[in-house]
């Protein structure tokens, strides 16, 4: 198996731009989550889909962040505008239903963002 | 609301001596615990993960924990690194049932020759 497929790997942006990450999950999981790593906050869990409906989005900054599943094969994460303190490594996790009690999320490579 | 405290930022140790990482949790309900590690530039990946029976728990690589519900600890634990354990690592908690992981700020382990 691929693992998790993540793209870009790393983005240069300016401020104000609009950044689109996208993330192919590992066939057959129906979980995917949306983490941010930086040094200040450490791994913050921002966003996660169950049979590409999001669940909970209570870690979404603000607005300007927005993600979509439109099928079970591919997710996105938007930022628009960016801004430089949206600057971090962007994860994405996908993991089997819970129901059939496998609890491992597979984690990405990541997209390394900066916005100038 | 679920937190994760790692005790230490950093850890140095020599090769082939024997490491703990330390990791406390708070938490009202039952959870799941977990412990990844993180390679430079690379994504996560589970070393080990405690959901139920036996305390102590092996993983990948040689490295163990062991839950102690009491103190609310699950230690990350080799007997003996190497040079290739150099990483961060994380420890992590997850209401059972909620999907959801909560992690700790991370450990540097720095593997001395």
């Amino acid at each position: 198996d691929a693992g998790v497929i993540q793209s870009p790997r790393h983005e240069v942006t300016e401020m104000g731009q609009e950044v689109t990450l996208r993330c192919k999950p590992i066939s057959g999981h129906n979980s995917l989550f949306w983490y941010r790593q930086t040094m200040m906050r450490g791994l913050e869990l921002l966003i996660y889909f169950n049979n590409n409906v999001p669940i909970d989005d209570s870690g979404m900054p603000e607005d300007r962040f927005s993600a979509k599943m439109p099928n079970a094969s591919f997710s996105t994460l938007k930022i628009q505008p960016s801004e430089p303190r949206d600057s971090a490594v962007y994860f994405c996790a996908s993991s089997l239903p819970r129901r059939l009690a496998t609890d491992t999320q597979y984690f990405g490579p990541g997209t390394r963002l900066t916005v100038l | 609301a679920q937190s994760v405290t790692q005790l230490d930022s950093q850890v140095p140790v020599f090769e082939e001596a024997p490491v703990e990482l330390r990791c406390n949790y708070s938490s009202s309900v039952s959870v799941y615990l977990f412990w990844y590690v993180q390679y430079p530039n690379q994504g996560l990946q589970l070393l080990l993960k405690y959901l139920s029976g036996s305390t102590l728990v092996k993983g990948i690589n040689g490295f163990e924990a062991e839950f102690n519900k009491s103190q609310t600890s699950f230690h990350l634990r080799k007997p003996s690194v190497h040079i290739s354990d150099t990483a961060e690592y994380f420890c992590a908690v997850e209401i059972q049932g909620a999907q959801k992981l909560v992690f700790g700020q991370g450990t540097r382990l720095t593997i001395n020759p």
